[in-house]
C-alpha cells in the first residue's frame, strides 16, 4: 500500500537545466497537487488537477509546467531551473479536494546551483 | 477568497503543559478545514478535519480543535504537551474549486 510516492527524493541541477518530479499515487483519487515548501512560508500551491487530462494554476505556477495524462501520475517540470526554485517540494492527492483528507509524498529536495 | 493565517510562528511550552497553535481563516462559503503536522524532514500527517459536522473535533495524539464561524477560528489544543509533540503544525482550508490552502506554519517546541 504504497499512497503517494515522488520520484526522485533528492536532486542537485544546475541553473538552466531542466527536471521532471513524478508523483504517483495508488488510491484512485481524482484531486492531485504540487506544493513547494520555503522557510517561514508554509506549503505554497505550484499547479493541481481535478481529474485525468486537467491542470490548473495555483498562486505560485511560474517557471513551472505541469501534466496528468494519467490519473495516477502527475509530473512537475522545471524547464530552465533557477537558483529560486530550490526548495522542497511535496505532491498530495485527495479524494475529493473539498472534505477529504489530502495524502502527501515523502518530499522532493530540490537543489538548484 | 480563502485564505488562512496561523497567528504564531513559534510557540514554546514545557512538557506536562497546555498547547494552543492559533488559526484564523477567511472562506466566502462553509469551508472544510484541517491541521496537518510535519515532524522533522518528514511528510505531512493529518491531525484532524473540520466538514461541517461537530464544531468540537478529536483528532490523533490528544488533540483537538474548536471551529468558531462567528470569530473565524479553528485553534488547536492539546491539554498537556509531551516531547514527541515538537513538530511544525499547518492550518489548510480548502478552497471551493478544489485546492488546499495552507497557512505560514506554526513550529511547536516542548521543554523538558
Amino acid at each position: 500500500n504504497a499512497g503517494v510516492t515522488q520520484t526522485p527524493k533528492f536532486r542537485v541541477l544546475k541553473t538552466g537545466q531542466s527536471m521532471t518530479l513524478l508523483c504517483a499515487q495508488d488510491m484512485n483519487h481524482e484531486y492531485m497537487y504540487w506544493y513547494r515548501q520555503d522557510p517561514g512560508m508554509g506549503l505554497r500551491l505550484i499547479h493541481y488537477s481535478v481529474g485525468e487530462g486537467t491542470t490548473a494554476k495555483g498562486e505560485v505556477p511560474d517557471g513551472y509546467n505541469v501534466s496528468r495524462l494519467k490519473k495516477q501520475n502527475f509530473l512537475l517540470g522545471l524547464e530552465s531551473a533557477a537558483p529560486s526554485q530550490t526548495s522542497v517540494y511535496f505532491c498530495a492527492s485527495s479524494y475529493s479536494g473539498t472534505a477529504t483528507e489530502a495524502f502527501f509524498g515523502q518530499g522532493t529536495r530540490l537543489t538548484v546551483v | 477568497a480563502q485564505s488562512v493565517t496561523q497567528l504564531d510562528s513559534h510557540v514554546s511550552v514545557s512538557e506536562g503543559t497546555p498547547v494552543l497553535l492559533r488559526c484564523n481563516y477567511s472562506s466566502s462559503y462553509s469551508p472544510s478545514l484541517f491541521w496537518y503536522v510535519q515532524h522533522p524532514n518528514k511528510g505531512l500527517q493529518l491531525l484532524l478535519k473540520y466538514t461541517s459536522a461537530a464544531t468540537l473535533v478529536k483528532g490523533i495524539n490528544g488533540f483537538e480543535a474548536e471551529f468558531k464561524k462567528s470569530e473565524t477560528s479553528f485553534h488547536l489544543t492539546k491539554p498537556s504537551a509531551h516531547m514527541s509533540d515538537a513538530a511544525e503544525y499547518f492550518c489548510v482550508v480548502t478552497h471551493q474549486g478544489g485546492k488546499l490552502i495552507f497557512g505560514q506554519g506554526t513550529e511547536l517546541s516542548v521543554k523538558p
